[in-house]
Parts: C-alpha cells; structure tokens; sequence
C-alpha cells in the first residue's frame, strides 16, 4: 500500500521561506500526479498545486503562482513543496496527495500525507 | 475558479440515524466530484469519487450521488466512527476546489 512520509513540523519567521517534503513509497512520483493542498487552523481545504509524472511539468494555484515552487527528486521518490515570503496567513497544515488509481486527468487526491504543520510567527 | 457550497455547516444527529450532506458547484462538473472524511489530527480520507464510487475499505453505508452542480453525500445509519467533518471537491476544472466542510456531530 502506498505511503506518503512528510516532514516534520517547521517555525519560521515571516518573509522566510519553507520547503515540505513528502516520501513515496516504490515509484509513486513517477507514475503519478501529485498535489500539495494546505489547511489553515480550523478552516477548509485549499489546493496549492500539482507535479506531473513525466517531465516534472507543474501548475499552480493563481493565489500561490509567484511563491510556491513544486519539485521532486526521483532517486528518492521524494516531492517537495517550497513556500517563500511567508506571513502570517500561511500558517497551515500542508498535506501531499497523490492522484488516485485508474483515473487519467480527472483525478479524486488518495491517498493522503500525514500533513506537515507551518507556523509563522514573528 | 468553481465554488463549491457546502450544507449544512453543522448536522446533528444521533446514532443510528441517517445524515443528508449536500455540496452544489456553481457550474456544471459533470460526475468529477469526491467526497472525503476527516477526523480531528488527521488527513482527510477518501470516501466517493467519480460522484457515487465508494473507495476501497469504505463501509456501504456512505453512498453518493448527483451529476452536474447538485450532489448529496448519505450515511445511511451513522455509527460512532462518522463522526467527523466531510468535505466535497470538484476535479473537473482548474484549479480544484474544495466546499468549506460539513461537520457532522451528535
């Protein structure tokens, strides 16, 4: 069954940046999309972004396109999600999720990262 | 960008009973639509996709349906375990969206 392992939680300061990394199991990142989404304290889901399985191609929320930055590294079926100039409206949980099985470009998000807590505190 | 209207906020209920979750997205996304369980310090779960697919390990009593902009999530006879906040989430159109959640409490 596969897993997806974030990292563990992070503080940093505002106008810092972060970087997330989410561990697959087998070749997961590259076989399937994946998405980073992020959940503020007591509020709802917000997707962040997607990493294809190809080339690596991405596509981003609007809300985050000029500070959000996914990548991966296929040696180690690690993705990361890199956040910059953080305030403190990005304190979140930030979970990775995979495309679910059998679906080509419509995809339901299964399974789930533990998720991976950002504080940003001054 | 697709808004998804999740209601109830809340819904209480006993055990036992049955829970009617609707989500509605404010244009059509055909059958693209996911129903997903979350429990407090947890990641959220999948439960339906493609509208009324249950996932695998999801017990019978979730069901899911609709088409188009109106869907409904039912839990037939809720036991202890559903407690729990149910979001929905539309992957027809860029970007996906989620509906702001409904909690389902006793």
């Amino acid at each position: 069954q596969v897993q997806l392992v974030q990292s563990g939680a992070e503080v940093k300061k505002p106008g810092a940046s972060v970087k997330v990394s989410c561990k697959a199991s087998a070749d997961t990142v590259t076989t399937y999309s994946m998405h980073w989404v992020r959940q503020a304290p007591g509020e709802g889901l917000e997707w962040m972004g997607i990493i294809s399985p190809d080339g690596g191609s991405t596509y981003y929320s609007q809300k985050f396109q000029d500070r959000v930055t996914l990548t991966r590294d296929t040696s180690t079926n690690t993705l990361y999600m890199e956040l910059s100039t953080l305030r403190s409206e990005d304190t979140a949980i930030y979970y990775c999720a995979r495309d679910a099985l059998y679906c080509s470009g419509h995809c339901s998000f299964d399974p789930w990262g533990q998720g991976t807590l950002v504080t940003v505190s001054s | 960008e697709i808004l998804m209207t999740q209601s109830p906020a809340t819904l209480s209920v006993s055990p036992g009973e049955r829970a009617t979750l609707s989500c509605r997205a404010s244009q059509n996304i055909g059958s693209s639509l996911a129903w997903y369980q979350q429990k407090p310090g947890q990641a959220p779960r999948l439960l339906i996709s493609g509208a009324s697919a249950r996932a695998t390990g999801v017990p019978a009593r979730f069901s899911g349906d609709g088409s188009g902009t109106d869907f409904t999530l039912t839990i037939s006879s809720l036991q202890s375990e559903d407690f729990a906040v149910y979001y929905c989430h539309q992957y027809n159109i860029w970007p996906r969206t989620f509906g702001q959640g409904t909690k389902v409490e006793i």
